[in-house]
């Protein structure tokens, strides 16, 4: 299993554009999430899904649109992008079925110009 | 949503044992109480998930009073690789949103 998978891991944008983040997991998990990580801060959720079709705000979602049309993938949009955006995006997946474990992947840098 | 509390950071000495504890007053019936490590420029791991008394595995240990109002994550004889943010949740097993705090930064020293 490549567990949960985030592209792209770096990313440059101007304020003003648009871009997506990419999520998929291949553990077959019904629930998905994004957080942000800002320098020397912990991590806030962003949105949230306990499965396809269903979608939810977190503590910070302003700014940020999700779906959730397959079990595996879980896209985050940035649909006009600003330097308070500027973070470390985390996506992870959990299993509902077994001990609730967060599983994360490796994180995309973001910076907006 | 249960809010969690935890020291800003702590330090210690390469093999002594570290104890860190999360304040969780108003956790829920249903809620387990689970531990993650996060090293820098990667994603928060799974160290250890306990509901009441005391769960052990083979890298931690998890202590929970029965009022379950706190719980005290010990590492014993700690090492320079244990230099990490630890962060306590609080949450149920179905499907809810998963809120972190703001974690213990722990600063291991030789």
């Amino acid at each position: 299993n490549a567990g949960v998978t985030q592209t792209p891991k770096f990313q440059v944008l101007k304020t003003g554009q648009s871009m997506t983040l990419q999520c998929a997991q291949d553990m077959n998990h019904e629930y998905m999430s994004w957080y942000r990580q800002d320098p020397g801060m912990g991590l806030r959720l962003i949105h949230y899904s306990v499965g396809a079709g269903i979608t939810d705000q977190g503590e910070v979602p302003n700014g940020y649109n999700v779906s959730r049309s397959t079990t595996e993938d879980f896209p985050l949009r940035l649909l006009s992008a600003a330097p308070s955006q500027t973070s470390v995006y985390f996506c992870a997946s959990r299993d509902d079925r077994g001990r609730g474990e967060l599983f994360f992947g490796e994180g995309s840098r973001l910076t907006v110009l | 949503l249960a809010k969690t509390t935890q020291p800003i950071s702590m330090d210690s000495y390469e093999g002594q044992e570290v104890n860190i504890t999360c304040s969780h007053n108003n956790i829920a019936t249903n809620d387990y109480i689970t531990w993650y490590q996060q090293f820098p420029s990667q994603g928060p791991r799974f160290i250890i998930q306990g509901y009441k008394t005391k769960v052990t595995n083979e890298v931690a240990s998890l202590f929970i009073p029965a009022d379950r109002k706190s719980s005290t994550l010990s590492l014993p004889r700690v090492s320079l690789s244990d230099t990490a943010v630890y962060y306590c949740l609080v949450g149920d097993q179905a499907g809810t949103a998963l809120i972190f705090g703001k974690g213990t930064t722990l600063s291991v020293s030789s």
